[in-house]
């Protein structure tokens, strides 16, 4: 099956704990994404990449960093910079064909 | 201002009813609309791309008014499975930079 993939689907960080988020595509995107949902807001871009081995910050980057040293991959880090990391993390990705994005399945990030 | 707003909802609505959601983007320049249907705790899913001489989708119409930068989405004959959150979205896009605006979703829930 063609998809995006996420793990975990839950993950718990400790205070002064760098942790990282899986993210995988088999479509042959060139683009990805993350983004981070908090309740009662919208999405909001933490770091996109548009070809291997590039990537730009998004519009809430601070306390994040990011590879893409695969097409197929894109791995989240939440470094212990990253004061409120609570939220739903969401990766994405899309063709360089078309605008539009498709979602992963999603991780949940909690404090201890 | 907000970059994409929505109506806040709730909205909770009869089976079988109509209902319309409506959406204001402030940027000018985007160039692409989508609506994205987001279902509790899952990740958002592409529902349908609004086209300036608007669309329809079985059930599902979407209309765009570049003028008025406004944007809607009408459902028909509402049914239970249509309860979820949809969520506005316009792009930024400019060359190869595909960026997603997201409003911050409207609730609907059809009751029996």
């Amino acid at each position: 099956d063609g998809g995006i993939t996420q793990s975990p689907k839950y993950l718990f960080r400790k205070e002064g704990q760098n942790v990282t988020l899986s993210c995988e595509q088999n479509l042959n995107h060139d683009a990805m994404y993350w983004y981070r949902q908090d309740p009662g807001q919208g999405l909001r871009l933490i770091y996109y990449s548009q070809i291997v081995n590039d990537f730009q910050k998004g519009d809430i980057a601070e306390g994040y960093s990011v590879s893409r040293e695969k097409k197929e991959s894109f791995p989240l880090t939440v470094t212990s910079a990253q004061k409120n990391p609570t939220a739903f993390y969401l990766c994405a990705s899309s063709s360089s064909a078309e605008e539009t994005q498709y979602f992963g399945p999603g991780t949940r990030l909690l404090v201890l | 201002r907000k970059e994409v707003e929505q109506d806040p909802g709730p909205f909770n609505v009869p089976e079988g009813a109509t209902v319309a959601f409506n959406c204001t983007y402030s940027n000018s320049a985007s160039q692409s609309f989508f609506w994205y249907r987001q279902d509790c705790r899952k990740e958002p899913k592409l529902l349908m791309s609004v086209y300036s001489s608007g669309n329809e989708d079985g059930r599902f119409t979407a209309q765009l008014n570049r003028a008025s930068q406004y944007i809607s989405l009408l459902i028909r004959d509402s049914k239970l499975s249509d309860s979820a959150t949809y969520l506005c979205v316009a792009t930024n896009s400019g060359g190869s930079n595909y960026k997603l605006t997201f409003g911050k979703g409207t609730l609907l829930t059809v009751n029996p």
